[in-house]
């Protein structure tokens, strides 16, 4: 069955640490993936996508790596803040429908003062 | 900065009762989308729509589900027949198909978060 995990619900580390998620994901062919971030009660917030041929972005404090072959991505924050708090999201396409994407469960990300 | 809106915020509403929910896309963006987020979980994918017809749909988009464009600004989801399961979070995206292409980025909007008792 098609699965995509997170690699746990809850992160909970220290204001300048680098903050790494992971995403892993079972019986999908992306062409792309995607993550967001969410605060409470608010819609999800476009950070970066990388596609399948890419093996890294970045954007400003934030990495992304797409290990095809794995079939994971890596999330890092660098210099993390308290404002980096969120829950952020990984998500991919169906490669056989790229109007479709598909969400994780997401890590809710803590950074202590 | 141009955002997704959505109307109301909050819906309360009776099972059984019709619910219309509204959107408002980023005014050049062809491609609109309709999630659910039931509290706790994950967001979930609805409906994906383009040049006026639906392009995919998800299992749970079933026939108490539909959407429309009725104008060139609005994006809606009707729910014909409550039920107590449909009580969500509803978010409506959109993502723009600049040069000609699909443009995989999606903006969302704000969320109406919808009670059926």
């Amino acid at each position: 069955s098609q699965k995509i995990e997170q690699n746990s619900e809850a992160l909970n580390i220290q204001e300048g640490k680098t903050a790494t998620l992971t995403c892993n994901y079972t019986n999908y062919s992306p062409a792309y993936l995607q993550w967001y971030r969410q605060d409470p009660g608010r819609g999800p917030v476009f950070l970066l996508l990388i596609r399948e041929n890419e093996k890294e972005k970045r954007k400003e404090r934030l990495k992304v790596t797409f290990d095809t072959t794995l079939k994971q991505s890596l999330f890092h924050i660098t210099a993390s803040q308290p404002a980096d708090s969120a829950t952020y999201l990984c998500a991919l396409d169906q490669y056989s429908s790229a109007s479709k994407i598909i969400f994780g469960s997401g890590t809710r990300l803590s950074i202590r003062p | 900065e141009p955002e997704v809106t959505q109307t109301p915020s909050h819906q309360v509403t009776q099972m059984g009762q019709e619910v219309i929910l509204r959107c408002v896309p980023i005014s050049n963006h062809l491609y609109f989308y309709w999630y659910r987020q039931i509290l706790g979980q994950k967001v979930e994918f609805l409906v994906s729509f383009y040049n006026n017809e639906i392009s995919e749909k998800s299992e749970i988009f079933d026939d108490q589900f539909s959407v429309e464009r009725p104008d060139g600004s609005n994006f809606t989801l009707k729910i014909r027949s409550t039920k107590l399961e449909d009580s969500a979070m509803y978010f409506c995206a959109s993502s723009s198909a600049a040069g000609g292409g699909f443009q995989e980025t999606q903006y969302f909007g704000p969320g109406t978060r919808l009670l059926v008792l």
